[in-house]
């Protein structure tokens, strides 16, 4: 069974950082692209970056870019999503979803990241 | 701004049919489609990848398709349980994914 676990959130002035991880268990992970994607509270979904099999590609949104970093520790089958110069608009529950072709087959249960003075 | 275009609602009683749209750009011809289901409090499930193609464990009551820069989902005889927000996904030219802005169905 695939499983997607998400942690790593919490409460972060505006300026600050925080790390996200993601632990995958039940495919071969390095097999698979990985992506996270974010919802603000009472929004829709937002695509936030992506990261190839090997991790040696990614990808972000132009809302992200320069701000995060996406890695990944294939033989911890695990992803970090690193923040920095968190702003209020970076609140939201980030979720991690894999990859298959054009769509994300499997979501992680999301982790609550709160930007606020 | 989604490049993605959804109706903000639909509504339908129980047993019956609902069709949720979702229409957009170059992007939506030149990249296959996927639809997501999200009940509330809840993470988004993959309803149907590749315009139309269902995964296992997903109800025939789904229906989906895509005409150029269009693309559709259809629900047959509505269930109290099929009340979520229903978005569309794809990729851009950029290799970025994007979502339509979702469409939340009640159940009357």
């Amino acid at each position: 069974e695939v499983q997607l676990v998400g942690s790593g959130g919490g409460l972060v002035r505006p300026g600050g950082s925080l790390r996200l991880s993601c632990t995958a268990a039940g495919f071969t992970f390095r097999s698979y692209a990985m992506s996270w994607v974010r919802q603000a509270p009472g929004k829709g979904l937002e695509w936030v970056s992506s990261i190839s099999g090997n991790g040696d590609t990614t990808y972000y949104a132009d809302s992200v870019k320069g701000r995060f970093t996406f890695s990944r520790d294939n033989s911890k089958n695990t992803l970090f999503l690193q923040m920095n110069s968190l702003r209020a608009e970076d609140t939201a529950i980030y979720y991690c979803a894999r990859n298959n072709y054009d769509s994300f087959d499997y979501w992680g249960q999301g982790t609550l990241v709160t930007v606020s003075s | 701004q989604s490049v993605l275009t959804q109706p903000p609602s639909v509504s339908a009683a129980p047993g019956q049919k609902v069709t949720i749209s979702c229409s957009g750009n170059s992007s939506i011809r030149n990249n296959y489609v996927s639809w997501y289901q999200q009940l509330p409090g809840t993470a988004p499930k993959l309803l149907f990848y590749d315009d139309y193609k269902r995964p296992s464990g997903i109800p025939d009551r789904f229906s989906a398709s895509r005409s150029g820069t269009s693309a559709s989902l259809v629900i047959s005889r509505l269930q109290t349980g099929d009340e979520a927000i229903y978005y569309c996904g794809t990729w851009d030219a950029s290799l970025s994914a994007v979502f339509g802005g979702g469409t939340r169905l009640t159940v009357l």
